[in-house]
């Protein structure tokens, strides 16, 4: 599965958008771009996934480069209760199920 | 659909000892998946079993182990427990293929002593 590289800490607004970037630059074809997030202690919560299209879901919008090599997930206006660990994971779709975890960007939001 | 369940939610447990954490799938769902969080090391895969077969496996010693049930619930056992098993284990569920989502529990932490 292809590195990942995020930024260690990021602080954003309330009701301000929040863009965590995250740089993937030996991604193959056939790898999946997920995101997940933890929140102190409790398991990691899915918020979204992409291939090479941008994905948009309730939580989050992803946006993926053009040659695949960064992404960013989009929280369009952050709350207080997305304050969390962001894990940016890619996944070769031909494996089992194994999710690299790498060490994730903490997001504060503040008011 | 209720989400993935595992218990105990808290162990302690003093070394030496073994231990045997359950996790309750997604209805549904035959794949899980089972996965160590410390300070130090962060985020790491155990294994996975898919219809009662273990189809991948991390980098950890033999004293972890784990099965599947005919029912997709699945158990993890770590003998001869050390202090630096003290963790949060974290399991996850998807279902059929590779490509799906895996959804995770909210883990059993355990304290070794």
């Amino acid at each position: 599965d292809a590195k990942t590289t995020q930024p260690p800490s990021m602080d954003c607004a309330e009701g301000r958008a929040a863009n965590l970037p995250c740089n993937h630059s030996t991604i193959s074809g056939n790898e999946y771009v997920y995101w997940y997030r933890q929140i102190h202690s409790q398991g990691p919560q899915y918020i979204i996934h992409g291939l090479k299209n941008n994905e948009t879901n309730e939580m989050a919008s992803l946006i993926i480069t053009e040659d695949r090599k960064s992404s960013t997930l989009i929280l369009p206006h952050a709350t207080l209760r997305d304050t969390a660990v962001y894990y940016c994971i890619v996944r070769f779709t031909g494996t089992a199920s194994k999710l690299t975890f790498g060490t994730g960007t903490r997001l504060q939001v503040t008011l | 659909k209720a989400g993935v369940t595992q218990t105990p939610r808290y162990l302690i447990k003093t070394r030496g000892q073994q231990v045997t954490l359950s996790c309750s799938p997604i209805s549904g769902h035959r794949s899980v998946s089972w996965y160590q969080q410390t300070p130090g090391q962060g985020l790491q895969f155990l294994f996975e079993y898919f219809s009662e077969t273990q189809r991948n496996k991390g980098n950890f010693p033999g004293r972890f182990s784990g099965r599947q049930f005919s029912n997709s619930r699945s158990e993890m056992n770590v003998s001869t427990l050390e202090l630096g098993d003290s963790a949060l284990y974290l399991c996850a569920s998807s279902s059929r293929d590779y490509k799906s989502v895996q959804y995770f529990g909210p883990g059993t932490r355990l304290l070794v002593l």
